[in-house]
């Protein structure tokens, strides 16, 4: 069975610019999470959606949006992109959104904000 | 006090030998752990969850979870260069029961 899918792999922009990063998750998983890793240091947490709805956002300003579409796959949407933004944003899978089931990761976006 | 702590490392540990791992975390109530592994440019990979007290073995890797004193780590025997990467610790916690990551502890297995 195919894994979690990230699309595109690398992506460079400038400041102010939008950007829209695509996941789409392990079959059967019905839960997305976002995060971001920034060289050095572990990944931070985004966004989390389960059967479509948000279900959990991390400290990240709201030029950061995110949703679920009916087949489970997912968007990642940042605007006003800032030099900052610049990372590797990781989609993770999950079965469900409860304590006991295993997350696994994508391949990530690396993106480069000049 | 960090959420999810990891000793930075580096930590080089000679082909054959143990590497030990080791986190500490700050939220008595959580109760989901899991240890990642991620080399260099690519995304984490997850070697092993943990729930309950005690040891889990999976080949040559265990973790041993102590929620008493907060503690999680993970144990490497037979070492081999292709182990070496960053070990990633994390937690799960919070309302969305999201993964809390430490920053990480890179290893390197000497031939």
């Amino acid at each position: 069975d195919a894994g979690v899918t990230q699309s595109p792999t690398h992506l460079i922009k400038t400041r102010g610019q939008h950007v829209t990063l695509r996941c789409s998750p392990i079959s059967g998983h019905k839960s997305v999470s976002w995060y971001q890793q920034v060289l050095g240091q572990g990944p931070q947490f985004i966004f989390q959606y389960y059967e479509k709805e948000e279900r959990g956002r991390g400290n990240f300003p709201d030029r950061f949006s995110a949703r679920q579409f009916p087949n489970y796959s997912s968007e990642l949407n940042v605007n006003a992109l800032l030099l900052g933004d610049s990372a590797l944003y990781l989609c993770a899978s999950s079965l469900r959104a409860l304590d006991g089931d295993e997350q696994f990761f994508g391949p990530g976006t690396r993106l480069t904000v000049l | 006090q960090k959420e999810v702590e990891q000793n930075s490392g580096p930590l080089s540990v000679p082909e054959g030998a143990i590497a030990s791992l080791n986190c500490t975390y700050s939220d008595r109530g959580s109760q989901s752990f899991f240890w990642y592994r991620q080399y260099s440019g690519k995304s984490p990979e997850l070697i092993m969850s943990i729930y309950s007290n005690g040891d889990k073995e999976d080949g040559r890797f265990t973790a041993q979870l102590n929620k008493a004193s907060q503690y999680v780590s993970l144990l490497i025997r037979d070492s081999q260069p292709s182990d070496s990467a960053t070990y990633l610790c994390a937690v799960k916690r919070g309302s969305a029961r999201q993964l809390t990551f430490g920053s990480g502890t890179q290893l390197t297995v000497l031939p």
